[in-house]
């Protein structure tokens, strides 16, 4: 089955800069990488969300990118605020079934 | 968001009981799945269901059952077999399957007496 691994677990930026979260997967046959936000006793709500077929996508200050051969994808915030304090969640999933979730990060903005 | 729910909010268990844990959309979504969210270990698929009728064991199925009568609804019993049911519970739904967003639910905590 599809294993994700998610780094870090934790992690503590400046207002202001710029926050990267990696995670890899096992199964070659993924082919749609969402991502999760989740706020402090709150539930998970998409942020973005990448398909095998391109290796970029932006959402304002948000980005995920795609590595296929290296089975690796990033989740890109920059300017961060505040607000983008929660824990993010990445996934893989080749389509047909189930969805894989990565352990979590937790986002730390420091005002 | 507001197109699936879950009750109660709380749920206490005592030793040996069942309980079960609600989950209504009203999102005419095909696909719902459970989750249990431990501290430090993401989410981890409980069940999941494709279509009416049908539903897969995920990666952590012992210890819980699911049924899938209605579209609109997939309850999730916690059995006396699950030894470590204290946990966050998230039921979500998607259009068709995998490959779509998943819409979360608010989620349930189960505290054991």
């Amino acid at each position: 089955g599809e294993n994700v691994e998610q780094h870090p677990s934790t992690l503590s930026v400046q207002e202001g800069d710029s926050a990267v979260i990696k995670c890899t997967y096992s199964d070659s046959a993924s082919n749609y990488f969402p991502w999760y936000k989740q706020e402090l006793g709150k539930r998970p709500q998409l942020i973005i969300d990448i398909r095998s077929n391109v290796g970029e996508k932006k959402d304002q200050r948000i980005a995920v990118t795609l590595n296929k051969t290296a089975k690796h994808f990033s989740l890109h915030i920059t300017e961060t605020q505040p607000e983008d304090s929660a824990v993010y969640f990445c996934a893989a999933t080749d389509g047909y079934q189930k969805v894989t979730f990565g352990i979590g990060t937790k986002l730390q903005v420091i005002p | 968001d507001g197109g699936i729910t879950q009750s109660p909010k709380y749920l206490f268990r005592k030793e040996g009981q069942n309980v079960t844990l609600s989950c209504e959309q009203n999102l005419n979504h095909d696909a719902m799945y459970w989750y249990r969210q431990d501290p430090g270990q993401g989410l981890r698929l409980i069940y999941y269901s494709q279509i009416v009728n049908d539903f897969q064991k995920g990666d952590i199925a012992e210890g819980y059952s699911v049924s899938r009568e209605k579209k609109e609804s997939f309850p999730l019993t916690v059995t006396s077999a699950q030894k470590n049911p204290t946990a966050f519970y998230l039921c979500a739904s998607s259009i068709q399957g995998a490959k779509e967003t998943q819409y979360f639910g608010p989620g349930t905590r189960l505290l054991v007496l």
